[in-house]
């Protein structure tokens, strides 16, 4: 079965650090899109970063320069470092799996993890 | 950045009903589409991708259409389950993919 879990949300506070994770399995990280998406509280979705399977990797404009996207792929872990932490990012972060980034236009995302909080206050 | 609209932002409907959520993207996007259902305190789920193509255990009352930058998801029968938020992304012209803002589902 093909399944996400994310892990390491919590409290912090302005400018603090935060470290999440996300573990895959039924599938490899490292062959697909890895996205992570984001959920304030009561509001939409929206995109914060993806990583393709050769280790580029793209971010919202709200946290470029401030988040980083990695992936372990001998644990078969994303992860997303999230440092200069402001209210403004407190939200459900999911990670969500894209398509084969060997392909285009395949960056739908299924499935999705169950997300974990981070709130910054 | 392509910006998508969806409209109406809440849809009272009765169970049964047939509904037609909206979906308009500020410029092209192909046919680069895809829809999510979320219930509340649960991770959106896949419907819809490429337009029109069911996800994997997606009923078949769920449809989408469209091309371009007008969209639609087609309820053909409401179900209880069906009440939820849906949203719809381009994934066409990216970074950054985006959604739209949502369509909440209510019970009338």
């Amino acid at each position: 079965e093909v399944q996400l879990v994310e892990s390491g949300g919590g409290l912090v506070q302005p400018g603090g650090s935060l470290r999440l994770s996300c573990a895959a399995s039924g599938f490899g990280v490292s062959s697909n899109f890895m996205n992570w998406v984001r959920q304030a509280p009561g509001k939409g979705l929206q995109w914060v970063s993806v990583i393709y399977s050769g280790g580029r990797a793209y971010y919202a404009d709200s946290v470029k320069g401030r988040f980083t996207v990695s992936r372990d792929n001998s644990k078969n872990i994303l992860y997303l470092q999230m440092n200069s932490l402001r209210a403004e990012d407190t939200a459900v972060y999911y990670c969500a799996r894209g398509g084969d980034s060997a392909m285009v236009n395949v960056n739908w995302f299924d499935p999705w993890g169950q997300g974990t909080l981070v709130t910054v206050s | 950045e392509i910006v998508m609209t969806q409209s109406p932002a809440t849809l009272s409907v009765s169970p049964g009903e047939r509904v037609t959520l909206s979906c308009r993207a500020s410029q092209t996007v192909s046919s680069n589409v895809a829809w999510y259902q979320q219930k509340p305190g649960q991770a959106p789920r896949l419907l819809i991708y490429s337009r029109s193509t069911r996800a994997t255990g997606i009923p078949a009352r769920f449809s989408g259409s469209g091309y371009g930058t007008e969209f639609t998801l087609t309820i053909s029968s409401l179900q209880s389950e069906d009440f939820a938020v849906y949203y719809c992304q381009q994934y066409d012209n990216w970074p950054p993919i985006t959604f739209g803002q949502g369509t909440r589902l209510e019970i009338k």
